[in-house]
């Protein structure tokens, strides 16, 4: 079965920097997805990034991007250029069974003036 | 603003009643999926729709049920309620349900039972 791993319950990060939200995963699929939602304070889920498990490259939207390292199953998130509206909480999620998203814990990220 | 919509936005009721939560997915989507975000449980899926059918089950409890309609908006009853089945309850949809494809999600229907 997937399983998505977030082991930073929270961080912090100053204005104008980048941060990195880790994420790993477990799956036996030889193809699948990683997604990148925000949830900001007014509940709604917006999604961000996705990353396919056969893309060559790491998947870039903006100021988002995924550090994708698939030997070590690891699709990391990184913000550049921090913004206030950017402090939220930030999940990541993959495909299980009939295309069901499993949800990491979240990472609550705080950017700091 | 995904596109995908949910009414109500806020629910307050009482333990024992019986809610409704509507959901219309974007337009050109089929696949619609419906999750509920907890303090304890964190995002879990409930069930999935397409075009009309369904499709998958996850951890839904008997008490709740759905379905998708032939204009595709879709509905999910919640009944009996329970205290633990305060909530916030998201619809998503996707275009025809592929493993590949971006789920959006709605705003929300946030639950409480009293």
């Amino acid at each position: 079965a997937q399983k998505i791993t977030q082991t930073q319950p929270g961080m912090f990060v100053q204005e104008k920097e980048a941060v990195t939200l880790d994420c790993t995963y477990d799956t036996s699929d030889p193809s699948y997805g990683l997604f990148w939602y925000k949830q900001p304070s007014s509940g709604e889920m917006i999604f961000l990034i996705y990353q396919g498990s056969y893309d060559q490259q790491n998947a870039t939207e903006g100021r988002y991007s995924l550090n994708f390292q698939k030997a070590r199953k690891s699709a990391n998130l990184v913000i550049s250029a921090s913004q206030l509206g950017d402090s939220a909480m930030y999940f990541c999620a993959m495909p299980g069974g009939y295309n069901k998203l499993i949800f990491g814990a979240g990472t609550r990220l705080a950017v700091h003036p | 603003d995904s596109g995908v919509t949910q009414t109500p936005k806020h629910l307050i009721t009482a333990t024992g009643q019986r809610v409704t939560l509507r959901c219309s997915p974007r337009s050109g989507d089929l696949s619609v999926y419906w999750y509920q975000q907890s303090l304890d449980q964190g995002l879990q899926f409930l069930i999935q729709y397409y075009n009309g059918e369904e499709r998958a089950k996850g951890n839904i409890l008997e008490r709740f049920s759905a379905q998708q309609f032939p204009d595709l908006h879709s509905e999910l009853n919640l009944s009996s309620l329970e205290l633990g089945d305060s909530a916030l309850y998201f619809c998503a949809s996707s275009v025809v349900g592929s493993i590949q494809e971006t789920q959006y999600f709605g705003p929300g229907t946030r639950l409480l039972v009293l």
